[in-house]
Parts: C-alpha cells; sequence; structure tokens
C-alpha cells in the first residue's frame, strides 16, 4: 500500500513569492489533514477534510492560506505572498473513517524556506 | 493550547539503557498518541493509550495514562540505536471532531 505523498519536498521564496503544496492521501482515506511544523515544534493543525469538505480551517491563516480537496481525495495548501514566519514543515496527513481512536498516516513533509 | 508550556525536551542516553518521556495536557481526552519522528520524516504513530487503560505495552514500549493528572508518559526499555528519534504526545478530543493538539516533543539520541 502506497503511503501519503506529498510534493515538492522543498521549497525556497523570497518573501512575498506564492507557493503551492500538494498532497497525495492513502487510497480510501476519506480525512486529510495538513500541519505546519516549525522548527524543534510539534507539527500544529492548519486544516483537514472529510471528503470534499472543509471540517475546521480555524488555525488556517485565512488572509494568506488556502487549502482544497475538490474531490475528496488529493489536496493542495497555497500560500499567498509568504512571511519568513512561514518558514516550516508542512506536513500532510490521512485517516480512513472509523468509529475508534484515529491514526493518522503522515507524508515526509514539504520543508519550506521563506527568505 | 492543548499542552503545557514545556520546551523541545533533549535527552542522550547510552544503549540498553532505559527512558522515560513525559507530557502532559489541559483538557479533557479519552485517548493519547504517541509518535515517533525520524529525521527528514513524518511522525507514525507507535502507540495509543486510551482513558480506560493506564498502561499499555507493544514491544520495548510502555505508555501510561494518568487522567487525574492529566498526564501521560512512554518508556523504552533497553534503548537501541535505531530509537534516536524526536517523540510526540498528541490527543484528540475524541467528540467526532478529529483535532489532534501535538506536545513539542522530546529528541531521544541513544548512543552506542
Amino acid at each position: 500500500e502506497a503511503g501519503v505523498t506529498q510534493s515538492p519536498r522543498y521549497a525556497v521564496l523570497q518573501e512575498g513569492q506564492a507557493v503551492s503544496f500538494w498532497c497525495d492521501p492513502i487510497s480510501g482515506h476519506d480525512t486529510l489533514y495538513w500541519y505546519q511544523q516549525p522548527r524543534d515544534q510539534g507539527p500544529q493543525l492548519l486544516v483537514y477534510f472529510r471528503d470534499e469538505a472543509v471540517i475546521d480551517n480555524s488555525q488556517l491563516p485565512s488572509d494568506r492560506f488556502s487549502a482544497v480537496r475538490p474531490k475528496g481525495t488529493n489536496s493542495t495548501l497555497k500560500i499567498q505572498s509568504a512571511k519568513q514566519g512561514d518558514t516550516a514543515t508542512y506536513l500532510c496527513a490521512s485517516s480512513p473513517r472509523t468509529g475508534g481512536a484515529i491514526e493518522q498516516y503522515f507524508g515526509p513533509g514539504t520543508r519550506l524556506t521563506v527568505l | 493550547s492543548q499542552w503545557g508550556e514545556e520546551n523541545l525536551q533533549a535527552l542522550s542516553i547510552q544503549e540498553g539503557e532505559d527512558v522515560t518521556m513525559n507530557c502532559s495536557y489541559k483538557t479533557y481526552t479519552t485517548v493519547v498518541h504517541w509518535y515517533r519522528q525520524d529525521s527528514g520524516r513524518g511522525p507514525a504513530l507507535i502507540i495509543l493509550i486510551r482513558s480506560n487503560e493506564r498502561e499499555k505495552r507493544s514491544g520495548r514500549l510502555r505508555a501510561t495514562l494518568d487522567t487525574s493528572s492529566q498526564s501521560s508518559s512512554l518508556s523504552i526499555t533497553a534503548a537501541q540505536c535505531e530509537d534516536t528519534a524526536v517523540y510526540f504526545c498528541a490527543t484528540d478530543k475524541n467528540t467526532g471532531y478529529q483535532n489532534f493538539y501535538f506536545g513539542k516533543g522530546t529528541s531521544l539520541t541513544v548512543i552506542p
């Protein structure tokens, strides 16, 4: 079974530039998450989807960040006008529908550096 | 924040030693997940413990959960070099919403 895949693996931008991250979850997983992980910190949830619907985007900086999952499979996270404070690793995770405790499967992440 | 304000902790031990990592959480949870993250990779679940389980074992791993003190621990017995990683605890609200809250983690280095 293929794991969660993400691209690109690395990105380096100047402040003010835009960037998009792409995520392909595990087949059959209905829930998809995007996390931001600053250096030496734990992952912080930005947004998550169940199928194509946004369930919680309260931690997504809405003025510059956007995320979509139009067909309930792949997802794109976009940053408009990046800032140095956006420097972090962006992780995508997916999980299957379950009535019990949730296990998330993470991709390798995209390491973003904003100069 | 769901978690206490502890900074990323770093531990360094010799191969063969036992080690325990701790974390605390602020709000009610029914499940604590422990993840490990190897350098350059995403986190991977290694053990989870529910509120009706005071202790959970998996191989050389042992997790405990104390809901009265809102704390959890992860112990590794006879650590090996391949246990070198960052370890995170995480909770979800288990209310039908799947918001996960991760702690800042413990960076463990096992020296041969």
